[in-house]
């Protein structure tokens, strides 16, 4: 199994841009979640999905970010318009539970 | 509000040494305690956890120690080895989703050879 699989793992862009981050969980798995990584935040959840739905969103900073799930095997984080302090590592992760197995990270730079 | 608040936020130990790392948590709902290991460049990855039923739980060298009474956890390491060297994280969450899982702010562990 090849784990957690992230694309890209690095994403520089301007302000204003619109970025896509990509996500394909371990087969199987029924949870999907999104956590962003920052020195000053540490690491909070953005939303999680129970089989491909969406459950809990509370955690998105604001409408400028939005994710999707179409099917078991794929979802994406879509931030637009972008700003400088969505500058962080972006991870996904999966599981039957709890998270257990995250993937490598999209490092997102916004300038 | 921090929820989970992990202590020390870095640690250094030598070589065969026993690494502790606590975390101390507010909200009696808890009811799941995972550990987490970060390497640099990688995703957090599951070490071990425990629920509040038992005060103890060991995974080869990895022993979670949970006093419910005093709301707090701690990851002993033992015989730390300089491949331990990451960041670990506590954690809690209620119930069995993992939907909302806090996490503490992470000890940077180096074990000196």
């Amino acid at each position: 199994d090849a784990g957690v699989i992230q694309s890209p793992r690095h994403e520089v862009t301007e302000m204003g841009q619109e970025v896509t981050l990509r996500c394909k969980p371990i087969s199987g798995h029924d949870y999907l979640f999104w956590y962003r990584q920052t020195m000053m935040r540490g690491l909070e959840l953005l939303i999680y999905f129970n089989n491909n739905v969406p459950i809990d969103d509370s955690g998105m900073p604001e409408d400028r970010f939005s994710a999707k799930m179409p099917n078991a095997s794929f979802s994406t984080l879509k931030i637009q318009p972008s700003e400088p302090r969505d500058s962080a590592v972006y991870f996904c992760a999966s599981s039957s539970g709890p998270p257990r197995f995250f993937g490598p990270g999209t490092r997102l730079t916004v300038l | 509000q921090q929820q989970v608040k992990q202590s020390p936020q870095s640690l250094i130990v030598q070589k065969g040494g026993i690494s502790i790392i606590n975390c101390a948590y507010e909200n009696t709902a808890f009811d799941y305690f995972p550990w987490y290991q970060q390497f640099p460049g990688k995703g957090p990855a599951l070490l071990i956890a425990i629920r509040p039923d038992v005060s103890e739980k060991k995974e080869g060298r990895f022993t979670i120690s949970f006093n419910k009474s005093a709301k707090q956890f701690s990851l002993h390491i033992m015989d730390s080895q300089p491949g331990d060297s990451a960041t670990y994280f506590c954690a809690a969450n209620i119930g069995t989703s993992g939907s909302r899982l806090t996490f503490g702010e992470g000890t940077q562990l180096t074990v000196n050879p």
